[in-house]
């Protein structure tokens, strides 16, 4: 088993839809969740960072952390063509700065 | 604020020779820098973590004579293929830790792809 779990996709969501992206872990000891956006061949872009469990939200993102569960998930309102991209989530225990990657969700929005 | 770049970001070369590439905080120091290798469609595998004026920490698997890792500067860690291969062809791509900003907050730079004829 992994130890953070992402579907690949591809998830196909109309313009102006909520979308719904989640990873699942199984590390108890995270506690830094970050999304990263992803476009063709470009470097991953950060896009929330939460420390704990809690909600953040950031323009049209949203965050969630659920510690209890081992889960979190990003919403996107009212979706863009321009979301169109891969998210990343990673995660970390906060001892070594290193990131837990999930395998990345490609996001496709539909005019 | 927190840009990284990378060059080249894109590079031919011929089966045998060597490369280098070079990501650089432009304004802000990092301490810590890391070294990706992405494949197509597939997630973030990192190489090894670069701490500046030490030896690099390189991931189980990763052969350190093969992909060199220099950290000189607070700015600057480079990563040289050496001797490359076809089977070196890929995306690699650094990330910079701000020496003074979140925890685990990584900053990405745009990626270099090698191409090895």
């Amino acid at each position: 088993q992994k130890e953070v779990e992402q579907d690949p996709g591809p998830l196909s969501v109309p313009e102006g839809a909520i979308v719904s992206l989640n990873c699942t872990y199984s590390n108890s000891a995270f506690q830094y969740f970050m999304w990263y956006r992803q476009y063709s061949r470009k470097g991953p872009e950060l896009l929330m960072y939460t420390y704990s469990s809690g909600n953040k939200e950031d323009g049209r993102f949203t965050a969630q952390v659920d510690k209890s569960s081992k889960y979190i998930s990003l919403f996107i309102r009212d979706s863009q063509p321009s979301d169109s991209a891969t998210y990343l989530c990673a995660m970390s225990a906060g001892s070594n700065y290193q990131l837990i990657w999930g395998a990345g969700t490609k996001l496709i929005i539909k005019p | 604020g927190a840009v990284v770049s990378q060059h080249p970001s894109r590079v031919i070369c011929k089966s045998g020779t060597s490369v280098k590439i070079e990501c650089r905080s432009l304004d802000f120091q990092a301490t810590t820098m890391f070294w990706y290798r992405q494949f197509p469609k597939k997630s973030l595998m990192l190489m090894a973590t670069s701490n500046e004026g030490s030896k690099a920490t390189y991931e189980q698997g990763v052969e350190k004579d093969k992909f060199l890792i220099n950290h000189a500067s607070l700015t600057l860690s480079t990563l040289t293929v050496t001797s490359a291969h076809p089977e070196d062809s890929s995306f690699y791509i650094c990330s910079a830790l701000p020496t003074s900003g979140r925890l685990n907050e990584q900053f990405f730079g745009p990626g270099t792809r090698l191409t090895v004829l």
